[in-house]
C-alpha cells in the first residue's frame, strides 16, 4: 500500500472490555513496532516483529497486552481487560529490513484508545 | 534502564530565529534517530545518523552525532512557521531496541 494504515483511527471503550487494534505496514516491510504515545510524551516502545515471530516483546506493559502477525504482513495489538491507563495513542511502524540495520521507520496515522 | 533524554521540552521562538535540541542516551546508541511530529499528525522520519561525530544537512536543519555516540543534536536555522512541530529523537541501542526521546515541541511566532 501508499502507507501504513491502522483502523479504527478512534476506539472508545469501557474499562474492563477487550479491544483489538489493527496494522497493516507497507507492502514488503519485515519488520513491524508497536508503540503507544501518551500526550506530551515520545513513542513508547512495546513490541517489535521481524516477520511472523515477535523479535523483542519486552516493552508490552503487561500480561494484558498482547500481539500477532499471523502472516507476516497484518498485526493485530490485542488488549484484554482495559483500565483507564491504558488511554494513549498507539502508533504502529513499519520498516523494510528492521532494527538490526537502522532502517527508515514508517508511521501510521495511529488509532486513539479511550477507556472511560 | 536505558533512558534517551531530550531538552529543552518546548521551545518559543520568533520567525527568523534559530533553534536547537538536543539529545542524551545514558549509554551509548549504535546509531540515532531524528523525527518530526505535526500538531495531530504522526512521527515522520527526518534523518539517521550511525557514525561517531557525524554531521548531516539538511537544508535549514543541521544534525549532529557526539563522539561518544551517547548524544545528538538537531539545529534549525532561520525558523520558518512549517517548522513547528514537535521533534523526537529515537537511539537504537546495542540490542536493537528504539528508545524515543520526550520530544522538543517547537512555536514558531510568525
Amino acid at each position: 500500500g501508499a502507507g501504513v494504515s491502522q483502523t479504527p483511527s478512534n476506539k472508545v471503550t469501557e474499562k474492563g472490555k477487550y479491544v483489538e487494534l489493527r496494522c497493516d505496514p507497507i507492502s514488503g516491510h519485515t519488520a513491524l513496532y508497536w508503540y503507544r504515545q501518551s500526550l506530551g510524551q515520545g513513542p513508547e516502545f512495546l513490541i517489535y516483529f521481524q516477520g511472523t515471530g515477535a523479535a523483542d516483546d519486552s516493552g508490552l506493559p503487561n500480561d494484558r497486552f498482547f500481539a500477532v502477525r499471523p502472516e507476516g504482513s497484518v498485526s493485530t495489538l490485542k488488549i484484554q481487560r482495559t483500565e483507564r491507563g491504558d488511554s494513549a495513542v498507539y502508533l504502529c511502524a513499519s520498516s523494510l529490513s528492521g532494527t538490526a540495520s537502522g532502517d527508515t521507520q514508517y508511521f501510521g496515522p495511529g488509532t486513539r484508545l479511550t477507556v472511560l | 534502564g536505558q533512558q534517551v533524554m531530550q531538552i529543552p521540552q518546548y521551545q518559543h521562538v520568533q520567525e527568523g530565529e534559530d533553534f536547537t535540541t538536543y539529545c542524551n542516551s545514558s549509554t551509548t546508541l549504535s546509531n540515532i534517530q531524528w523525527y518530526k511530529q505535526r500538531p495531530g499528525g504522526h512521527p515522520v522520519f527526518l534523518i539517521q545518523l550511525v557514525k561517531s561525530g557525524e554531521v548531516k544537512k539538511q537544508k535549514r536543519l543541521t544534525f549532529q552525532f557526539g563522539e561518544a555516540k551517547k548524544n545528538s543534536s538537531l539545529h534549525i536555522t532561520a525558523t520558518q512557521t512549517t517548522d513547528v512541530g514537535t521533534y523526537f529523537c529515537a537511539g537504537l541501542n546495542n540490542f536493537n531496541k528504539f528508545y524515543f526521546g520526550s520530544g522538543t515541541k517547537l512555536n514558531v511566532k510568525p
